[in-house]
């Protein structure tokens, strides 16, 4: 048990769907973060949120929008998305301010965009 | 371009015998590194760090070794155990930051 949730643990939507990906972290942290896992290449940070204002966006598409209503929750909205956009989507919360930042993360979302 | 670079997708070792895991990076800011170990269905869970400051840092059968002036860093296992077939991430960080930036994993398969 990482302390961090993800729900679904897969899902399967087509481009013109619209869906939502919910992390919850049980760990008292104080920031959240996306990633996303594409096939052989890096984990790609998406979005992060410190004390739950978003202090990063990596030049993410629209079509990808997160919401972080509270320190223990991270939601990522998804919208008419693409077939490249298939991979595992990654949830991690860490304590920010003045560590190093170790990150602990959730089992993760597969998507499969049709 | 990738800061961070594991150059093996794929490590196979005799179970008992030693792992080593290697990692580059290029930039020089960099002061914090980590190891992140994930399984098949499962996310990413964090195994061992160590900061610029000290060249290794020790945890039971796991070792990272840091270069800084070859800006490489290194993963030991010993021995290794059929349980530790895993994805193995590295990953660099400054201090206070909320970046980490990872590199594209060694697969580690322990066979018996």
């Amino acid at each position: 048990e990482t302390g961090v949730t993800q729900t679904p643990r897969h899902l399967v939507m087509g481009m013109t769907n619209k869906k939502s990906l919910k992390c919850e972290q049980h760990l008292g942290h104080n920031a959240m973060y996306w990633y996303k896992q594409s096939a052989k290449k890096p984990l790609e940070l998406m979005f992060v949120y410190s004390l739950e204002e978003r202090v990063e966006n990596n030049s993410v598409p629209s079509r990808f929008s997160p919401e972080c209503p509270n320190s223990s929750h991270l939601f990522l909205h998804l919208h008419t998305l693409q077939p490249e956009d298939s991979a595992l989507y990654l949830c991690a919360s860490s304590q920010a301010e003045g560590t190093h930042n170790e990150q602990f993360f959730g089992p993760g979302t597969r998507l499969t965009v049709l | 371009d990738q800061q961070v670079k594991q150059n093996s997708p794929s490590l196979s070792v005799q179970e008992g015998r030693i792992s080593i895991l290697n990692c580059d990076y290029t930039n020089s800011m960099f002061d914090y590194f980590l190891w992140y170990k994930k399984y098949p269905a499962e996310g990413p869970t964090f195994l061992i760090s160590i900061s610029s400051i000290k060249d290794k840092n020790e945890d039971g059968r796991f070792t990272v070794f840091l270069n800084k002036s070859a800006k490489h860093l290194s993963l030991h296992i010993v021995p290794s155990q059929p349980g530790d077939s895993a994805v193995y991430f590295c990953a660099a960080t400054r201090y206070n930051t909320d970046k980490l930036i990872f590199g594209t994993g060694t697969r580690l398969q322990v066979f018996p």
